[in-house]
């Protein structure tokens, strides 16, 4: 069955990019959406935004201005870019393949975000 | 704040049956929308639990069920076993927002 990775920093420093790759370990990457989550330390679950293979994206309306996630199909993989980090952004962050339901979830990485 | 509602914490001792509610609103669970229940346990990423309202993936116990009414979910576990002791969430989606992923704050279950 599928796997997820996680990959990229885990220290990035106020006001600069936190970059995350979830490596996909079949092809299944033009089938399904592609999410990424997060969750700050001791709380809950927060959904960031998702792609297809086709480049459709959506965000959360509350980190819309500041995410980007793409998508490179032939590589199998999928990224993450979120701007202007603050404190807030350090959390635990996973990818997860949705069917009709987030069915496949990567590990997680903890990505902290101070100077 | 989260979009759904659900209580902190719930116990059961071994073999008891404990329920878990996740209340939306007429903009997300009171319209329709599908719910789907995850199971965290400590360190570990989530784990589909339920998906749409009181459906199993393979491999999930029949202790575990989900139902909905209304602008509210439940998640029943009967037949408590210490390994249930785990962090569950409830999720949806919200259509005021273009249909964007909602999660219940999550709830701490205790296996006495």
């Amino acid at each position: 069955h599928v796997q997820l990775r996680e990959s990229g920093p885990g220290l990035v420093k106020p006001s600069e990019t936190l970059s995350l790759t979830c490596n996909i370990s079949d092809g299944s990457i033009s089938v399904y959406s592609w999410h990424w989550l997060r969750q700050p330390p001791g709380k809950g679950l927060e959904w960031i935004g998702y792609v297809y293979s086709t480049g459709k994206r959506d965000y959360n309306p509350s980190l819309r201005s500041r995410v980007i996630i793409s998508v490179d199909s032939l590589n199998h993989h999928f990224s993450l870019h979120l701007t202007s980090v603050t404190a807030a952004d350090t959390a635990v962050y996973y990818c997860a393949r949705k069917t009709v339901a987030f069915d496949t979830w990567g590990q997680g990485t903890l990505v902290t975000v101070s100077s | 704040q989260s979009v759904l509602t659900q209580p902190p914490s719930v116990s059961g001792a071994p073999g008891q049956r404990v329920t878990i509610s996740c209340t939306g609103s007429s903009s997300n669970i009171g319209a329709g929308a599908d719910v789907h229940w995850y199971q965290q346990l400590p360190g570990t990423a989530p784990k589909l639990l339920i998906y749409v309202e009181n459906n199993r993936p393979s491999g999930v116990p029949d202790r575990f069920s989900g139902s909905k009414s209304g602008t509210s979910a439940s998640l029943a576990i009967t037949g408590l076993q210490a390994e249930d002791e785990a962090d569950y969430y409830c999720q949806s989606y919200d259509f005021r927002v273009n249909g964007a992923v909602v999660f219940g704050g999550g709830t701490r279950l205790t296996v006495l």
